[in-house]
């Protein structure tokens, strides 16, 4: 069945540091791609997302590409901030009648000063 | 409101125990779904309703879950028979539904609930 791979936490940088969370994904036909983003004592809310192959969504610094070939859609960031700290999920959703998101188990990322 | 809103945000049970959980979604988004999220893991896919009914029930773990939203807005999770298993942070998102449904969801904070 469908699926989301994403790298283990936690992830701690120090500010203005590169970041990269890795995601990959397995899905049967063209799926959407979606990083949310869970800050603390919040809810969980869309960082940004792609919709078909090669495009690239970005929010807040933030950017990932939808790679088919690899079937990734990895995280980056060029310079970090202590706002930042926050647990980042990665996503999908079918292509389809059926709606339903599948998510990956969420990397904590904690950035120092 | 502009947001999902969910009640309560914390409701601590004995084991045994009747528990409804509320979510009023964004005005005018007719798809709606339940998640439950533990500590350390991802939302865990529970229903999604389009309207008044379930589209896809398949996450929901046993006969003991159960959810409504009989005027396709308001909906309640209800959990007969809790367990200490069930505790977890439960999570309503919202969105618009059928084909405008992008994926991109709007979710509540979430309610607490935590079975002794």
């Amino acid at each position: 069945g469908d699926s989301v791979t994403q790298m283990e936490g936690p992830v701690t940088l120090s500010e203005e540091a590169f970041l990269t969370i890795n995601c990959t994904y397995t899905a049967t036909g063209y799926p959407s791609l979606f990083w949310y983003v869970q800050y603390p004592g919040e809810g969980l809310q869309l960082l940004l997302k792609a919709t078909k192959a090669d495009d690239k969504g970005s929010n807040k610094g933030f950017e990932a590409t939808y790679r088919k070939e690899t079937t990734s859609f990895h995280l980056e960031k060029g310079s970090v901030q202590v706002s930042d700290s926050a647990v980042y999920f990665c996503a999908l959703i079918r292509a389809g009648n059926n709606r339903k998101l599948i998510w990956g188990l969420g990397t904590s990322l904690a950035v120092n000063p | 409101g502009a947001g999902v809103s969910q009640t309560p945000s914390n409701k601590v049970t004995e084991k045994g125990k009747y528990v409804e959980l509320r979510c009023d979604p964004i005005s005018g988004h007719t798809a709606l779904y339940w998640y439950r999220q533990s500590l350390g893991q991802g939302p865990e896919f529970l229903i999604y309703f389009q309207g008044t009914g379930a589209a896809d029930d398949s996450g929901l773990p046993n006969d003991r879950f159960f959810a409504v939203r009989p005027e396709g807005s308001v909906s309640t999770l209800k959990i007969q028979r809790t367990e200490r298993g069930d505790s977890a942070v439960y999570l309503c998102a919202s969105t618009q539904g059928g084909t405008r449904n992008t994926g991109e969801l709007f979710f509540g904070e979430g309610s607490r609930l935590t079975v002794l």
